[in-house]
């Protein structure tokens, strides 16, 4: 049973160009959240979402970036026109129900850095 | 709002040799999960184990360890016969029962020497 895929893996862009961030869930798991983590800090809440549905987006900047969990395909993480204080690892995770009584299992990660 | 602090941002020891992580977190709910999780150097974070706040027996997985102290709210992870992979950030999470988001410490950087 695979786990959390994300990709890439890393990611470089130019200020001012378009960063796409996939994740996809694992088997049987409908809801995905999306973290950010900056150097030498620990993880913040981004988003939350289901299939077609964005639950809770209280964690993300309210403008460039953007999220979806399309019914089919993976769930996407886009930020537009990123800058440097964008250079972070974005993590993804799932879990089969609401969390709380079920543990979110995360993906690898994406490292974008911004030149 | 809750907070989560990881008071030892670094911490050493032999191989072979017990290790105690601490976390306290700070909340006014009754309910709730807690979480420790590790990052190797690979950047994955791994789940290394869970505890919920209304069972009074610490959670254990194999050479992993907790010691939830509710009352003190404190949840250190205890590492037994440490090994080299067990190298790397280890993060404490809280969640509570009613919501889904992680809020997590700020880490502590575990190295076993050989």
């Amino acid at each position: 049973n695979a786990g959390v895929m994300q990709n890439p893996r890393h990611l470089v862009r130019r200020r001012g160009q378009e960063a796409r961030l996939r994740c996809s869930p694992m088997k049987g798991h409908s809801h995905v959240y999306w973290y950010r983590q900056l150097p030498e800090e620990g993880l913040k809440f981004m988003v939350y979402l289901q299939k077609e549905n964005i639950i809770d987006e209280s964690g993300m900047p309210k403008e460039r970036f953007s999220a979806e969990f399309p019914k089919e395909g993976p769930s996407i993480l886009r930020i537009q026109q990123v800058v440097r204080g964008d250079s972070a690892a974005y993590f993804c995770a799932s879990s089969p129900e609401r969390g709380g009584t079920d543990t979110q299992y995360f993906g690898p990660g994406t490292r974008l850095t911004v030149l | 709002a809750q907070t989560v602090t990881q008071s030892q941002p670094e911490m050493s020891v032999q191989e072979a040799e017990t290790v105690t992580l601490s976390c306290t977190y700070d909340t006014s709910e009754n309910n709730y999960y807690l979480f420790w999780y590790k990052q190797p150097p690979s950047r994955q974070m791994i789940l290394v184990i869970r505890q919920e706040a209304y069972k009074q027996q610490n959670a254990t997985e194999n050479r992993f360890s907790v010691n939830f102290q509710k009352a003190a709210k404190s949840f250190s992870l205890k590492i037994s016969d440490s090994q080299l992979g067990d190298t790397a950030m280890y993060f404490c999470a809280f969640m509570r029962s009613s919501n889904y988001q992680l809020i997590w410490g700020a880490g502590t950087k575990l190295i076993i020497k050989p």
